[in-house]
């Protein structure tokens, strides 16, 4: 199983770029790369999902370098609702199994 | 619609009860999940269904007991659970297995049990 590693938490302010980095040196060949956020006392919502180079969405940015052992989730001008924990996950193409790491605790500060 | 639905929100239960959390979803996906969440931890897979057949069972203790009677609809049957049971119980879908498939959650089942 591709294993991932992230910051347990993080801190920012409104207005900033954020960047979360997520490690995931196992990663297989046919593994996608897929971010989820979830907010306290609800289920997990998709963000955004990528394989390799860039993916931009409405809601963020993930940066895969080539090697693809780590991603980058970016979130531009975040605000307070954004404090949330984003998980970074990484598929095993083996089966089906989806593996949430620990994930990162983003609080947003005023 | 994109929406999973879970009822109950919350509930208690003693060790000797017998319940079950319901999950539906109206989206045509063919494969859904639980999965177990405690405080302050990652969620964890249980059990995932596939076309309505069990393809994953996380190696989860007899006294939880999945059921998919039909592709819109994912039980899971609770019976002799302990204390250390309680959690929040997530149920997902997605259009098919795999992991490039994007799962869509339910809000959850805050379970207590006493």
């Amino acid at each position: 199983l591709a294993k991932t590693t992230q910051p347990i938490s993080m801190d920012s302010y409104e207005g900033q770029e954020v960047n979360i980095t997520c490690s995931h040196n196992n990663i297989a060949t046919n593994d996608y790369i897929t971010w989820y956020q979830q907010f306290p006392s609800q289920g997990p919502r998709f963000i955004i999902q990528g394989y390799k180079t860039k993916v931009t969405n409405e809601v963020a940015s993930l940066f895969i370098p080539a090697d693809r052992k780590s991603s980058t989730l970016s979130l531009p001008r975040v605000s307070l609702s954004d404090t949330a924990v984003y998980y970074c996950l990484v598929g095993d193409g083996r089966d089906d199994k989806i593996i949430f790491g620990k994930g990162t605790r983003l609080h947003i500060l005023p | 619609d994109t929406e999973v639905t879970q009822t109950p929100k919350h509930l208690v239960m003693g060790m000797t009860n017998k319940k079950s959390l319901k999950c539906e979803q109206h989206m045509g996906h063919r494969a859904m999940y639980w999965y177990k969440q405690k405080a302050k931890k990652p969620p964890e897979l249980m059990f995932v269904y596939s076309y309505e057949k069990l393809s994953i069972n996380e190696s989860v203790p007899s006294r939880f007991s999945p059921e998919c009677p039909n592709s819109s609809l994912l039980n899971l049957h609770l019976h002799a659970l302990q204390p250390e049971d309680s959690a929040l119980y997530l149920c997902a879908s997605s259009r098919q297995t795999g992991p490039q498939e994007t799962q869509y959650f339910g809000p959850g089942t805050r379970l207590l049990v006493l």
